[in-house]
């Protein structure tokens, strides 16, 4: 069936270090994957997205790694700042579904 | 800003009651999307209209319907509410017609709160 999962509700980091947020898929035939940020009190902001012909993509201060092989997706924050903290949804789409699924989300908490 | 207008953005009301929620889409973007998010929970979707037509539908209960006008706002109706249906409600939209071909813009949300 369908399901995203996260592997860390929480992620506690200082400011100026990189974050890693993790998330597990597994339905096989998704094809399309976004991250979403979540602030207190506002709607999920698109971050990045990736598709699954590709394994990696870079934004402005954001990389999405996607490893297909064990159904598992990245999002790589660099020097992290404050304004970061929110929480982070990753979403998978199999164009089949016409419908994105989204994970429980993970809890970034940057420290100053 | 995404460009999405929800409101209102808090209702809170009784058990039984029924409630409509307000979604303004993006200006010129033809899908809106509903999804509902419990409290330290996911967004659930619960179904996507693209110009006017119903599009795709989730985990919507029988108690839950939507329509999209000729304007293109849509309006989600809650009714014979119970205590779980206490969530944030989100309205997204886009301008595309499938949910895999590009990003969302989610309104600030509802808080619908039952007691």
């Amino acid at each position: 069936g369908e399901s995203v999962g996260l592997h860390l509700p929480t992620l506690s980091v200082q400011e100026g270090d990189n974050s890693i947020i993790n998330c597990a898929y597994s339905n096989s035939a998704s094809d399309y994957f976004i991250w979403y940020k979540q602030e207190s009190g506002k709607g999920p902001q698109f971050i990045i997205d990736i598709r699954s012909n590709m394994d990696k993509r870079q934004g402005q201060r954001v990389t999405v790694l996607l490893n297909k092989t064990v159904k598992h997706l990245s999002l790589q924050i660099a020097a992290t700042q404050p304004g970061d903290s929110a929480v982070y949804f990753c979403a998978e789409n199999n164009r089949g579904f016409q419908k994105l699924v989204f994970g429980t989300g993970t809890r970034l908490l940057v420290s100053p | 800003d995404s460009g999405v207008t929800q409101t209102p953005k808090h209702l809170i009301t009784a058990t039984g009651q029924r409630v409509t929620l307000r979604c303004s889409p993006r200006s010129g973007d033809l899908s809106v999307y509903w999804y509902q998010q419990s409290l330290d929970q996911g967004l659930q979707f619960l179904i996507q209209y693209y110009n006017g037509e119903e599009r795709a539908k989730g985990n919507i209960l029988e108690r839950f319907s939507a329509q999209q006008f000729p304007d293109l706002h849509s309006e989600l109706n809650l009714s014979s509410l119970e205590l779980g249906d206490s969530a944030l409600y989100f309205c997204a939209s886009s301008g595309q017609a499938g949910q895999g071909t590009g990003e969302l813009f989610f309104g600030e949300g509802s808080r619908l709160t039952v007691l």
